[in-house]
């Protein structure tokens, strides 16, 4: 079993709509971080966080300690957002990162 | 400005022929990571360094081998390269303090094995 486990895998959705992904982890963790990476590799960090709720432009992140869940909301969505969004959470051993095996999101226009 | 630098960001190299991919970070953080990474499939931490110690993952081959000489530079060693190994290898930078900090990733470098 992953320590990590996202869903969906794949997310179709239209320009303008509001888009959820989820993020479930079974470790005791320091922090969770949200990553974006687009074709051809780069990772991009886009949220990390330990409790409560981020906003960044159309991006918001939650996160429920007590239930060990997290997710990643885009507001507006927009054809520039398709990426794979990758969960990631940080061990109570703090050099050890696991990741999910991400969400692949296609926003058609 | 780069922060995280992987060279080269594309390398070929044939079945058996040792390869180095190398990583360079600006930010002087204290933990250098190396994941590799194969298509559709999430990043797989292959070891990281803690400054000067290295903490190999128990399940990565021992045909990969790292190298840090100082802070800024990391290598990665595939000894001898085979076909399964084709994929992207990230490298990624964090402070290692005893409080969380972001991971910082290099663009990757993506591997062909012939």
């Amino acid at each position: 079993k992953n320590e990590v486990e996202q869903s969906p895998q794949n997310l179709t959705a239209q320009e303008g709509e509001f888009i959820t992904i989820n993020c479930s982890y079974s470790v005791g963790i320091s922090a969770l971080h949200w990553l974006q990476q687009h074709p051809g590799g780069g990772i991009v960090s886009l949220f990390m966080l330990s409790s409560g709720k981020k906003k960044h432009g159309r991006l918001i992140a939650t996160i429920n300690i007590q239930e060990k869940h997290s997710s990643l909301h885009i507001t507006a969505s927009h054809p520039r957002d398709s990426a794979v969004y990758i969960c990631a959470v940080r061990s109570h051993n703090f050099n050890k990162f696991y990741f999910g095996s991400g969400t692949k999101l296609n926003v058609k226009p | 400005d780069a922060m995280v630098i992987q060279n080269p960001r594309y390398q070929v190299t044939q079945f058996g022929k040792p390869v180095t991919l190398s990583c360079s970070q600006t930010l002087n953080h204290n933990v250098m990571y190396w994941y590799q990474q194969k298509s559709s499939q999430a990043p797989k931490l292959l070891f990281h360094y803690y400054d000067k110690d290295f903490n190999n993952e128990a399940d990565t081959p021992d045909n990969f081998q790292s190298r840090r000489p100082n802070t800024s530079f990391c290598f990665l060693d595939i000894r001898s390269p085979g076909l399964g190994d084709a994929a992207m290898y990230l490298c990624a930078t964090s402070r290692g303090d005893r409080v969380a900090y972001e991971q910082y990733f290099g663009p990757g470098t993506r591997l062909t094995v012939t």
